[in-house]
């Protein structure tokens, strides 16, 4: 079975502190992305990459960057985290060719307090 | 850029009865593919199922089959004799054929009544 595997489910941090949000894919993907989900937006996609140290800006970058150093692990970043970023972050990862499925990992909850 | 809109933020349906939920999407492209995936609460997206805009054929997947219409850009969802493990959260999404990004609609919350 894939398994993208994001390191924190539940997180609560304060106002401007420096946030990583880890994720780890183990089927050997070209592609990974961060999205951000909230009830009634459903999910916006916040960065994509497509190989390591590659990365194309999604939906909703502002206030985010992202680090792919290896192949199978895909970070997200809040610099200085803002009560706005509370929400729900999801990982997911996905092997080059637009028919093929997308693989999520379970979710980071975020509260920005 | 793609849009994905799914205008029902709530469905309910009666166990062992049929529900449809609707998805439209606004695309320049002729190639692309569409998928609906589901949302437990569990939070773990599932693959339901998946249509290539080429194929005229409608996708089946067991109980769940779509209703494509590529002139009209919509692609709803019917699930059949609906069991109490269908409640879900239910998301539309497009990827274009050329593409890597996926495109999410709102999502549809389905309850099901036993």
């Amino acid at each position: 079975d894939v398994k993208v595997t994001q390191s924190s489910r539940y997180l609560v941090k304060r106002t401007g502190e420096k946030v990583f949000l880890e994720c780890v894919q183990d089927m050997d993907h070209e592609n990974m992305f961060w999205y951000r989900q909230d009830p009634g937006l459903g999910l916006r996609l916040i960065y994509f990459s497509y190989d390591v140290k590659m990365k194309e800006k999604g939906d909703i970058p502002e206030g985010y960057s992202v680090s792919r150093e290896k192949k199978e692990r895909f970070s997200l970043i809040l610099e200085s985290a803002s009560t706005n970023q509370t929400s729900m972050y999801l990982c997911a990862s996905r092997s080059q060719g637009a028919g093929n499925t997308i693989y999520f990992g379970e979710g980071s909850w975020l509260t920005v307090v | 850029a793609q849009t994905v809109t799914q205008s029902q933020p709530e469905m309910s349906v009666q166990e062992a009865e049929t529900v449809t939920l609707s998805c439209t999407y606004d695309t320049s492209e002729s190639d692309y593919y569409l998928f609906w995936y589901k949302q437990p609460p569990s939070r773990q997206m599932i693959l339901v199922i998946r249509q290539e805009a080429y194929k005229q054929q409608n996708a089946t997947e067991n109980r769940f089959s779509v209703n494509f219409q590529k002139a009209a850009k919509s692609f709803s969802l019917k699930i059949s004799d609906s069991q109490l493990g269908d409640a879900a959260m239910y998301f539309c999404a497009y990827v274009g054929n050329a593409g890597n990004m996926l495109t999410f609609g709102g999502g549809t919350r389905l309850m099901v009544k036993p």
